[in-house]
């Protein structure tokens, strides 16, 4: 069974300060990782995946295999950059089913 | 804004009553996933649809079922209802071919008393 943990439900950073999301996964083969947001009003929306190696909106996130982890990053947050974020996983292969953290609400104060 | 729409946006029920959820996918999606988002939680997945067929199932009893119609519009359907339902559900849509990218619609809240 695949399992995501996201420890912070919050996190607080002020404007121009660097923010790291923690996303930590539990899974035996080979994840597909992905960050999923939600702003304010706004439905559910995809931030990037770990395949793509892309950077969105200055956020990064590198896929650590040895940790388990998939931390998503960003040097300098902006204001518009609060909202709330998901870490998912879905199993590698065909499997169609993406199993979410429980989020972590971020915000970014002036 | 994508164009996955749910209806209706919220529904107050009393348990043991049946209720049945509304989705329409975007435009040349062809699969359709539902996720229950409890208070505080991450969105859980229910089920997936394909071709109108049921293409892969979450921890769900059967009392939770859906339907997949030809125009990719979609239904979830539970019956017995139990307070534990209450819960915003979400419907996603995919390419086939790009699962990954699911476009969510905005939810239906639905409220068990």
């Amino acid at each position: 069974a695949q399992r995501v943990t996201q420890p912070e439900k919050l996190l607080s950073v002020f404007k121009g300060a660097p923010v790291e999301l923690k996303c930590n996964y539990s899974y035996s083969g080979s994840p597909e990782l992905f960050w999923y947001v939600q702003y304010s009003r706004q439905r559910l929306q995809l931030l990037l995946r770990h395949i793509s190696r892309e950077s969105i909106k200055g956020f990064t996130a590198d896929l650590n295999k040895g940790e388990t982890s998939f931390h998503l990053k960003k040097p300098f947050a902006q204001e518009e950059d609060s909202a709330m974020y998901y870490c998912a996983l879905r199993a590698g292969g065909s499997n169609y089913k993406l199993t979410f953290g429980k989020g972590t609400l971020l915000t970014v104060n002036p | 804004e994508t164009g996955v729409t749910q209806s209706p946006t919220h529904l107050i029920k009393t348990r043991g009553q049946q209720v049945t959820l509304r989705c329409s996918s975007q435009s040349g999606h062809n699969t359709v996933s539902w996720y229950q988002q409890a208070l505080g939680q991450g969105p859980q997945f229910i089920f997936q649809y394909y071709r109108e067929e049921e293409n892969g199932r979450g921890n769900f009893p059967p009392r939770f079922s859906g339907l997949q119609f030809p125009n990719y519009s979609s239904e979830l359907n539970v019956n017995a209802l139990e307070l534990d339902d209450s819960a915003l559900y979400l419907c996603a849509s995919s390419l086939v071919t790009d699962q990954e990218t699911q476009y969510f619609g905005p939810g239906t809240r639905l409220l068990v008393l």
